[in-house]
């Protein structure tokens, strides 16, 4: 069973569309979290979300929104991409702020 | 300067060699410290964490120097199944927020 699971895995779409990726974690962690690894393979954090409350926002464009529904799922929306969004993102999860973070499989995504 | 500092590599060894990673990082706030492990095109995943006293796991072991901000990892005779690009990870423990280093990549060849 997939611990932290994304979709879609690839995302390949047009400048100024709108995309989601999805994550859902089985693990029962309170804490979630989406990082982005660019071009030159740095991994940076973008947010993350204790109990569906967002407590980190990585000066994020605004364009980006994360949406927790419940506390096994953070989705990110992103509005009008650019082509410097294209990066593989990658969704995690940890039992609480301090503890191991476990990573989905990422979502690679190109803008054209 | 980067909060997290390694030399990016290939390191590219033969089989069998012993080979170290070395790591810096600039906030002497940072709390705790892991390596993690990336395969081409895949997740990180965590290799260990690194606790002041050293810590050994099988071929692995890992050493903090909270003085010098310095931390490194230490394989032992080497494998083809340890090629991989590893990562050194210090957490700030605000809201979870890890740091990470580009990465070192290593190569094993027969």
């Amino acid at each position: 069973d997939t611990a932290v699971s994304q979709t879609p895995k690839y995302l390949v779409t047009q400048m100024g569309n709108d995309k989601s990726i999805k994550c859902e974690q089985n693990l029962g962690h309170d804490t979630m979290y989406w990082y982005k690894q660019d071009s030159k393979k740095f991994l940076k954090i973008m947010f993350s979300y204790n109990n569906k409350e967002l407590i980190i926002n990585e000066t994020v464009p605004n364009r980006f929104s994360p949406k927790s529904p419940d506390k096994a799922h953070l989705n990110l929306h992103i509005n009008s991409l650019e082509l410097g969004d294209s990066a593989v993102y990658f969704c995690a999860s940890s039992a609480t702020i301090t503890d191991t973070q476990y990573f989905g499989p990422g979502t690679r995504l190109t803008v054209l | 300067r980067k909060e997290v500092e390694q030399d990016p590599g290939p390191f590219n060894v033969p089989e069998g060699a012993t080979v170290a990673f070395n790591c810096t990082y600039s906030n002497s706030a940072s709390q705790s410290f892991f390596w993690y492990r990336q395969d081409c095109r895949k997740e990180p995943k965590l290799l260990m964490s690194v606790y002041s006293s050293g810590n050994e796991d099988g071929r692995f072991t890992a050493q903090l120097n909270r003085a010098s901000q310095y931390i490194s990892l230490l394989i032992r005779d080497s494998k083809l199944s340890d090629s991989a690009t590893y990562l050194c990870v210090v957490n700030y423990n605000q809201g979870g927020k890890l740091i990470f280093g580009q990465g070192t990549e290593l190569s094993v060849k027969p």
